[in-house]
């Protein structure tokens, strides 16, 4: 059974920090995903990482992938308020989108000023 | 981008009663999509995979009686809670991968939330 652990599950930090959220998974993967969700919204799609050694950034967001060591980390540089929200990682079993994901518990992130 | 539209966004209902959720994928055809389910402050579980044409691949722990999908066309799928009672209160959210796209990511529909009294 794939299982995936996201820490921290909470996060309170103040603007301008750094930091990092890590997202372990069991089994062998094709991909993992990043989503973004605001309260009583729907999924944000943040990244997809494809393979071993896989970085991605958008702004202040930036992910990575080590399939080897089956962990991904999703880093905040310099966080400011409107990234307070809930991150989520995810694993497609089979690749393609022929399964569906299993999501971690999500990192319910909160940014003050 | 790709877009998926869920209907209702909101619904109420008596316990008892059954409730039909939409899922449609509006710029491309789907021949898998997902329904997931989100209890408040919890992650995401994936309840089934509809699959057009055929018979629906349900998650262990989830009574496919009671949740009934159909994906009758390549952009739409449906998920009926039947016979609904207070415990099926949820977040319900679909998703649908773009065929063919092996670097797209899975795409979600807005979600219904369905209050069962």
């Amino acid at each position: 059974e794939l299982k995936v652990e996201q820490n921290p599950l909470f996060l309170s930090m103040q603007e301008g920090k750094n930091y990092t959220i890590y997202c372990n998974y069991s089994t062998t993967s094709d991909r993992l995903y990043w989503y973004r969700q605001d309260p009583g919204k729907s999924l944000e799609s943040l990244f997809v990482l494809l393979s071993n050694g896989a970085v991605k950034q958008e702004g202040r967001l930036m992910a990575s992938l080590d399939t080897k060591a089956r962990l991904s980390t999703l880093h905040i540089t310099a966080a400011v308020h409107d990234l307070s929200a809930t991150y989520f990682c995810a694993v497609d079993k089979a690749g393609g989108g022929a399964d569906g994901l299993t999501f971690g518990k999500g990192t319910h992130l909160i940014i003050q000023p | 981008g790709a877009v998926v539209s869920q209907h209702p966004s909101r619904v109420i209902c008596k316990s008892g009663t059954s409730v039909k959720i939409e899922c449609r994928s509006l710029d491309f055809q789907a021949t898998t999509m997902f329904w997931y389910r989100q209890f408040p402050k919890q992650s995401l579980m994936l309840m089934a995979t509809s699959n057009e044409g055929s018979k629906a691949t349900y998650e262990q722990g989830v009574e496919k009686d009671k949740f009934l999908i159909n994906h009758a066309s390549l952009t739409l799928s449906t998920l009926t809670v039947t016979s609904a009672h207070p415990e099926d209160s949820s977040f319900y959210i679909c998703s649908a991968a773009r065929p063919g796209r092996s670097t797209d990511t899975q795409y979600f529909g807005p979600g219904t939330r369905l209050t069962v009294l």
